[in-house]
């Protein structure tokens, strides 16, 4: 049961600049931080963003996250082939006293 | 460079129950600075947080699925496990265990590959 809302799909063609969004509310990212997820199926998910807007170490610089209030941003600037996947936002809700996941967002590169 | 493996039985039968084992390697379990988290992803669906486990063993569960679900940690065998009792089909789902960072990185950044358990008669 996700409780947090991304649009199901965007694309992009190469070299372009893709965003999605995730939609929550006060219990989650209102007043958490929010991660991001690359996941190709069949594969490990692997971390993007953590704490609304931090990149890990090896994580390019053209992935990019944002927060502001109850909904969070990713966005993909210049556009690569292998950058098509699925992509989940995640944040700990104080409600459920869990993690919440994403609906997910398929981005196609066209 | 940690790694995680999943590893259990990849059919089981309704009302019984799923057991999983993840074993961690180059890193210590026992580190106060991460969870040990499991997750899980339905056929064609998205993620959803089962629950986590501190190396001192107190854990944390979704709520859905908390009278169900067991998760405990063997710091000898750098070792966390995941029970689930009465499974249905729609425990039928590929099962991650993470890493969870609890200071600088607080976030899911080490995943294993993930394992499919189907619940099926």
């Amino acid at each position: 049961q996700s409780v947090l809302t991304q649009p199901p799909s965007a694309s992009g063609t190469p070299g372009q600049r893709v965003t999605t969004s995730c939609s929550g509310s006060s219990s989650n990212i209102g007043s958490n931080a929010v991660s991001w997820y690359q996941h190709l199926p069949g594969t490990a998910p692997k971390l993007l963003i953590y704490s609304n807007n931090q990149r890990p170490s090896g994580v390019p610089d053209r992935f990019s996250g944002s927060k502001s209030g109850t909904s969070a941003s990713l966005a993909i600037s210049g556009l690569h082939s292998e950058d098509e996947s699925d992509y989940y936002c995640a944040a700990w809700d104080d409600s459920l006293s869990g993690y919440v996941f994403g609906t997910g967002t398929k981005v196609t590169v066209l | 460079q940690v790694q995680l493996q999943e590893s259990g039985p990849g059919l089981v039968k309704p009302s019984q129950s799923l057991s999983l084992t993840c074993t961690v390697s180059g890193g210590a379990i026992s580190s106060p600075d991460y969870y040990w988290t499991w997750i899980r992803q339905h056929p064609g669906k998205g993620l959803e947080w089962i629950g986590q486990v501190f190396h001192s063993g107190i854990t944390a569960y979704n709520p859905s699925l908390k009278s169900r679900v067991s998760i405990s940690v063997d710091t000898s065998q750098n070792q966390f496990s995941l029970k689930v009792n009465y499974v249905t089909a729609a425990d039928t789902a590929v099962y991650f265990c993470v890493r969870e960072g609890v200071t600088a990185v607080n976030a899911f950044d080490f995943w294993g590959q993930g394992t499919l358990v189907t619940v099926s008669s």
